[in-house]
């Protein structure tokens, strides 16, 4: 596609339940980013794929947070008994040559958890 | 720890004024990136103009430049000739490299473009 694609744009979840925002890359794009941003805040890192391979996921805040990217393309970010403190808008990010082209970022996930 | 400050949550300025905004950053790699992005309501993260510390020269993308003081580690961005699209988070940021070239970001400066 033309853009990098988050779906859906906003959710809410009752506390406890279990959440899966989806990105869908631009086409080709190896790199793989999710980010998490707090109201007034600047995106924190949660994980990276290159390709299917997760290659660091040292910013997923607890082992209820899960991502998948099983074919080299579509992304999913799995919150397993949501909690208050998981709302925040979640954005994903694609690359091909990030020192030559940057990073294209989705408009985001806004996950509220009531 | 790479980080990076931004110590003006909001600044205002009038159209066709000039702004610029503040960012610091600390890190001991001697090669890395900087980038500033703008994030409207719509809540895109946009390219707004990038810095490869290796090349002295300040970054120009049309009315936005950067000051680039790599000794102070210091990296602002000024905005010339102001428009109401320009009214946005601000975010700057920062790759080192590694294996994972993630970027790292500031807390952002609420910039509003008054008429």
């Amino acid at each position: 596609g033309a853009g990098v694609s988050q779906s859906p744009r906003y959710k809410v979840a009752k506390r406890g339940q279990d959440v899966a925002l989806r990105c869908d890359p631009i086409s080709g794009h190896v790199s793989l980013f999710w980010y998490q941003q707090a109201l007034g805040q600047g995106p924190e890192f949660l994980t990276y794929f290159q390709n299917e391979a997760q290659l660091d996921k040292s910013g997923l805040p607890s082992d209820r947070f899960f991502a998948e990217r099983p074919e080299g393309s579509v992304s999913t970010l799995k919150i397993q008994r949501t909690q208050q403190e998981d709302s925040a808008v979640y954005l994903c990010a694609s690359s091909r040559n990030w020192d030559r082209d940057g990073y294209t970022f989705g408009s985001g996930t806004r996950l509220t958890v009531v | 720890a790479q980080t990076v400050t931004q110590s003006q949550p909001e600044m205002s300025v009038q159209e066709a004024e000039t702004v610029t905004l503040s960012c610091t950053y600390d890190t001991s790699e001697s090669n890395y990136y900087l980038f500033w992005y703008k994030q409207p309501p719509s809540r895109q993260m946009i390219l707004v103009i990038r810095q490869e510390a290796y090349k002295q020269q300040n970054a120009t993308e049309n009315r936005f430049s950067v000051n680039f003081q790599k000794a102070a580690k210091s990296f602002s961005l000024k905005i010339s000739d102001s428009q109401l699209g320009d009214t946005a988070m601000y975010f700057c940021a920062f790759i080192y490299g590694g294996a994972t070239n993630k970027l790292i970001f500031g807390t952002g400066t609420l910039l509003a473009v008054q008429p």
